[in-house]
């Protein structure tokens, strides 16, 4: 059974860089592929992007130019930092994990989500 | 504004037949397969449907899902009072490069 695991700063001031990790535990980063989701606050969802085997990424194109994520075999855990924050980064994000059926993917796990607060 | 629509909400009577819609477009819903999220409050989301029409082991057959031209559709039968949730459709879309997301159907049991 795969696990994932949010950690990071709850609150974060604007203009500075969030970073996020998310530990997995069951399976191994280096052979699937691993997403960040996130969710304002009454609100719906957005993809960020995924990272896969050998630090390959795909970004959301909204979110390109502030987004960067890498990943470390040794401890299992992938990150996402997003630079430039405003408020309207205020959200709960979630890691998930894509699975893959008949060249189709979807999300199969999920970390219980982590809400970050962008404040002075 | 989402890039697939769902209705903001629906509801049901325990026992009923429910479906939630969700429309897209032809470099979305009518070229890739669909999935279906279901939130509880304050909880992740977690697969219902994938592949369009595939149910994860755990997920009650009462949850199907079906898909024409751009639109695709939830239906959930036997109504239960535990159903009362957030559901997402999601796919790929080839014109964005993303996986876009419907703007979530707030399911009510009355």
């Amino acid at each position: 059974q795969v696990q994932l695991q949010e950690s990071g700063p709850g609150l974060v001031k604007p203009s500075e860089t969030l970073s996020l990790t998310c530990t997995v535990s069951g399976g191994s980063i280096s052979t699937d592929f691993w997403s960040w989701i996130r969710q304002p606050p009454g609100k719906g969802l957005e993809w960020i992007g995924y990272i896969y085997y050998r630090g390959l990424t795909m970004y959301n194109p909204s979110l390109k130019s502030r987004v960067t994520m890498s990943m470390d075999a040794s401890t299992n855990q992938f990150s996402l930092q997003l630079s430039s924050v405003t408020a309207a980064d205020t959200a709960v994000y979630y890691c998930a994990r894509e699975g893959w059926y008949s060249s189709s993917a979807y999300f199969d796990y999920w970390g219980q989500g982590m809400l970050v607060a962008i404040s002075s | 504004q989402s890039v697939l629509t769902q209705p903001p909400s629906a509801s049901g009577t325990p026992g009923q037949r429910v479906t939630i819609s969700c429309s897209g477009g032809n470099s979305n819903i009518e070229t890739n397969s669909v999935n279906w999220y279901q939130q509880l409050p304050a909880t992740a989301p977690k697969v219902l449907i994938y592949h369009t029409n595939q149910r994860p082991s755990g997920v009650p057959d009462r949850f199907s899902g079906s898909k024409s031209g751009t639109s695709a559709s939830l239906a959930i039968s036997g109504l239960q009072s535990e159903d009362e949730a957030d559901y997402y459709c999601a796919t790929w879309d080839d014109s964005l490069n993303v996986v876009v997301f419907g703007g979530g159907t707030k399911l009510t049991v009355l």
